[in-house]
Formats: structure tokens, sequence, C-alpha cells
């Protein structure tokens, strides 16, 4: 089944303590993004990557690193977390990083930071 | 920077009603694509449309985007509570060629209730 997986789906956690979200697809696909999700500012992107070692700010990168070593998987790292990155965050990759190709999401993780 | 606003943020009806979701900005996007979220899960695409005037159906959902390519609509015919969830539409970023990436809008929430 093609799907995108992350893990944990859920994670509380104390300010200041490193962690790391992982996503994996199966599908082959070039394009992965992550994105966070916030009551009344809907979903914005955090990083993208067009290619395996290819990786771009998206609008909201402040706090976050990325990796893509390789084309299946697109961890993301809070070096040292703190309350307001407090939210809801998915993972999507797409064939290739154009607009016009549909995104496949995660199920997402809820992170909350005390 | 493209902005996509949609309206309304919050639609509750009773089953069998009729229903239209607007998706709107003063930018030109290359595609536009709509999204259904449901609780505890990611957003799944129900639909790209990429022509202006183009008409989409989707069993009792129709999708239309607008001649000038800068604006959306999805129309529910007679809902259901199945159709309960959030909408989200995504534009492609016409300027960003095939470096593009999606840009959604905060999204409508829809509560069918039976």
């Amino acid at each position: 089944e093609a799907q995108v997986t992350q893990n944990p789906r859920y994670l509380i956690t104390v300010t200041g303590k490193k962690l790391t979200v992982t996503c994996s697809q199966n599908m082959n696909h070039e394009y992965m993004s992550w994105y966070r999700q916030d009551p009344g500012l809907g979903l914005r992107q955090i990083y993208y990557s067009m290619n395996v070692e290819v990786t771009d700010k998206g609008d909201v990168p402040e706090g976050y690193k990325v990796s893509r070593k390789e084309k299946r998987n697109f961890p993301l790292i809070l070096e040292s977390p703190s309350p307001n990155q407090t939210s809801l965050y998915f993972c999507a990759s797409s064939r290739q990083g154009s607009g016009n190709q549909p995104q496949h999401f995660g199920d997402g993780t809820r992170l909350s930071i005390l | 920077t493209q902005l996509l606003e949609q309206s309304p943020q919050f639609l509750s009806i009773q089953e069998g009603e009729n229903l239209t979701v607007y998706c709107n900005s003063s930018s030109v996007f290359s595609s536009l694509q709509w999204y259904r979220q449901e609780p505890g899960e990611g957003p799944v695409l129900l639909v790209t449309v990429v022509t202006g005037g183009e008409v989409k159906k989707l069993k009792r959902l129709t999708f239309q985007f607008g001649d000038a390519r800068k604006d959306s609509s999805l129309h529910i015919t007679a809902a259901q509570p199945g159709d309960t969830g959030l909408y989200l539409c995504a534009g492609g970023d016409i300027y960003g060629g095939s470096q593009g990436n999606l840009i959604f809008g905060k999204g409508t929430k829809l509560s069918v209730k039976p």
C-alpha cells in the first residue's frame, strides 16, 4: 500500500530536549516536505526537499532542521524544542516538486512541548 | 506573496442540504487542488483542476476553477454526515514553475448533522 509513515504519532516532551520525527514514503517520490498545522493559521510549510541531498526552507523554518540522505526518508529535527513548537506536524510527498502534483500526506504527529 | 482565502471558515448544516465553499485569491495559480482532512488523519486529495473554467465532478461534489485561475469553488449536493471534515484548497505557485510549492488556504470546517 502506497503510504507516508510518520513516527511517533504523539509526543509530549520538555523544552530543550532534542527530538526527531521520522518520515518515510514507499512511492519512490522525489519531493518531500514538512508542514505544521495550527488553529487559525492553517498548514504552513517548514522545509521541503526536491530530491536526495537537496533541501530548502519553507515559510516557517526557524527552530527546525531536516536531512535527505535517502530518497524515502525525510526526518524533522528539533534541536532545542520550545513551547511555541507545540503543533500538529505533517509530512508529505509527491512525485515531483511541482504545484500540479498531488501531495500524499502522513497521518500526522501531535507534538506537545512543555 | 500569494494567498488563498477560504470561506466560510465554519459551516454547520443538516443532512440533505446543499453548500458551496469558496477559495479566492488575487493571484493566478497554475492549478488548484482540493483536499479533505478528517480528525486524526492527514489531508487526502479530492481533485486537481488545471484549466481556467474547468469543472470536475466527484459523485455529489462539483469543483470549478475560475476562468482567470484565481479562484475555485466546491459545491456539495445533498450533504451527508460522511462529508464532515476540513476542506482545504491549495494553489500551485505559478511563479515557481517546476520548482513551485503548494500554497494552502486555512480551510473550511464542515459539520453535517443527521
